[in-house]
């Protein structure tokens, strides 16, 4: 089977830009979740999608939003870019039903804003 | 609420050392738990998990039991290699799996 595959892998944005990052879950996969990855503050969930709905959100601000397609496929993205927003940004799938919650990771996506 | 406590690194070992990376946890219901290990430029690889209380996982050499009495999840190895180097970090999700809860993380350097 094919893992978690996450587009692009780096990107480079300038301040007030807006981004958009996808992800493309493993085959049977219905939960993609979102996270935001940076040396300070660690791993911080942005949220997660099953079967095309929002089931879960963080704690950030509304500029990130994301959605899921029909697929299981799902972008996540970002507006108006802060110099704060640099990081890691790594999507993982899982089936998201008992007793199958574990969580598969891609290779993330490295977002630098300047 | 939710959430994971891990032992603060960065942890240095001689090959061959024995490893313990502790993990406690807070949690309503019953979570299940999970390690996770990220290798340099990477993201995170399931290492091992356990969904209910006294079960153990287990995968390439590494361990940990899940303790209800004590809500903890140690992780343990007992001979470590230097291809063990790697940021480990333990996680929870509650009873429904929406959200997963992660530690700090423990940075793990092995030396010859």
């Amino acid at each position: 089977k094919a893992g978690v595959t996450q587009t692009p892998r780096y990107l480079i944005k300038t301040r007030g830009q807006q981004v958009t990052l996808s992800c493309s879950p493993i085959s049977g996969h219905r939960s993609v979740s979102w996270y935001q990855q940076t040396p300070g503050q660690g791993l911080q969930f942005l949220f997660e999608y099953f079967s095309e709905t929002q089931r879960n959100k963080g704690n950030f601000p509304g500029r990130f939003s994301g959605r899921q397609f029909s697929n299981s496929r799902s972008e996540m993205n970002v507006s108006t870019l802060e110099l704060g927003d640099s990081a890691l940004y790594l999507c993982a799938s899982s089936m998201g039903q008992f007793p199958a919650y574990e969580q598969y990771f891609g290779p993330g996506t490295r977002l630098t804003v300047t | 609420g939710n959430s994971v406590t891990q032992m603060e690194g960065p942890v240095t070992l001689s090959e061959e050392a024995f490893l313990t990376i502790n993990c406690t946890y807070t949690a309503t219901g019953y979570p299940s738990l999970f390690w996770y290990v990220q290798y340099p430029g990477e993201g995170l690889q399931l290492l091992l998990k356990a969904t209910k209380a006294d079960d153990k996982g287990s995968n390439k050499g590494f361990e940990a039991t899940y303790r209800k009495e004590t809500t903890s999840f140690h992780l343990e190895k007992g001979s470590v290699q230097v291809s063990d180097s790697a940021v480990y970090f333990c996680a929870l999700t509650g009873d429904t799996g929406n959200q997963f809860y992660f530690g700090t993380g423990t940075s793990l350097t092995v030396i010859p």
